[in-house]
């Protein structure tokens, strides 16, 4: 299957800071890709949608200036968690929808990264 | 959304089938049925998807029922390496396209 990877794969900051994570499709390209949060024992929650070149969508209750998406490219989207404070601390993974994979639209998994803030 | 249920957790014996029920009685006539699974520390891994007719694939097979209400994911034999979070989730076609929105899903325990 499609292979997308996520940059980097764990990351401790200090209260204030902030933090880039990147996804990217190595075999595909992606013109959407999603960014999910998951804290300890729940379940994915669907953050924002990212379309390359244009503005991510945002889910309601998550805060645009907070996480900021970019999609630059078919095969790379950024979130950087702008001022990073403790309860920000999560595993952040990403997807990207494959059109042509010939799978009725098969979204593929990055490995996540887990963000630990201090 | 169109929203599923699934059982909280289910337990198998190794090298036995283990079927995986999803309730989905909103499903909407061009909902997708897609099943993800999730290894601890990891990102999810796509499974299977189905509209309407049963599909096989290398990893399981997905059992739909004639009403779309109901589906049930069949691993075959059950290994260790299948202990995962089972998730049961229709395709929501966002504005963006086919967003997927995942529940709690099903917690598997294999037992050797």
């Amino acid at each position: 299957g499609a292979v997308v990877s996520q940059h980097p794969s764990r990351v401790i900051c200090k209260s204030g800071t902030s933090v880039k994570i990147e996804c990217r499709s190595l075999d595909f390209q992606a013109t959407t890709m999603f960014w999910y949060r998951q804290f300890p024992k729940q379940s994915l929650m669907l953050m924002a949608t990212s379309n390359e070149g244009s503005k991510a969508t945002y889910e309601q209750g998550v805060e645009k200036d907070k996480f900021l998406i970019n999609h630059a490219s078919l095969t790379l989207s950024t979130l950087t968690v702008a001022s990073a404070h403790p309860e920000d601390s999560s595993f952040y993974i990403c997807s990207a929808r494959d059109p042509g994979g010939g799978r009725g639209d098969t979204q593929y998994f990055g490995p996540g990264t887990r963000l630990t803030v201090l | 959304d169109a929203k599923t249920t699934q059982p909280n957790s289910m337990e198998s014996n190794e090298e036995e089938p283990v079927h995986l029920p999803c309730n989905h009685s909103t499903i909407s006539g061009t909902d997708y049925i897609h099943w993800y699974r999730q290894l601890p520390s990891q990102g999810p891994e796509y499974v299977i998807h189905g509209l309407t007719s049963n599909v096989n694939n290398r990893m399981a097979s997905l059992a739909i029922a004639e009403d779309r209400k109901s589906s049930t994911l069949i691993l075959h034999r059950a290994t260790l390496r299948d202990a995962a979070v089972y998730y049961c989730i229709l395709r929501d076609v966002g504005e963006y396209g086919n967003k997927l929105v995942f529940g709690a899903g099903t917690i598997l325990r294999v037992k050797s």
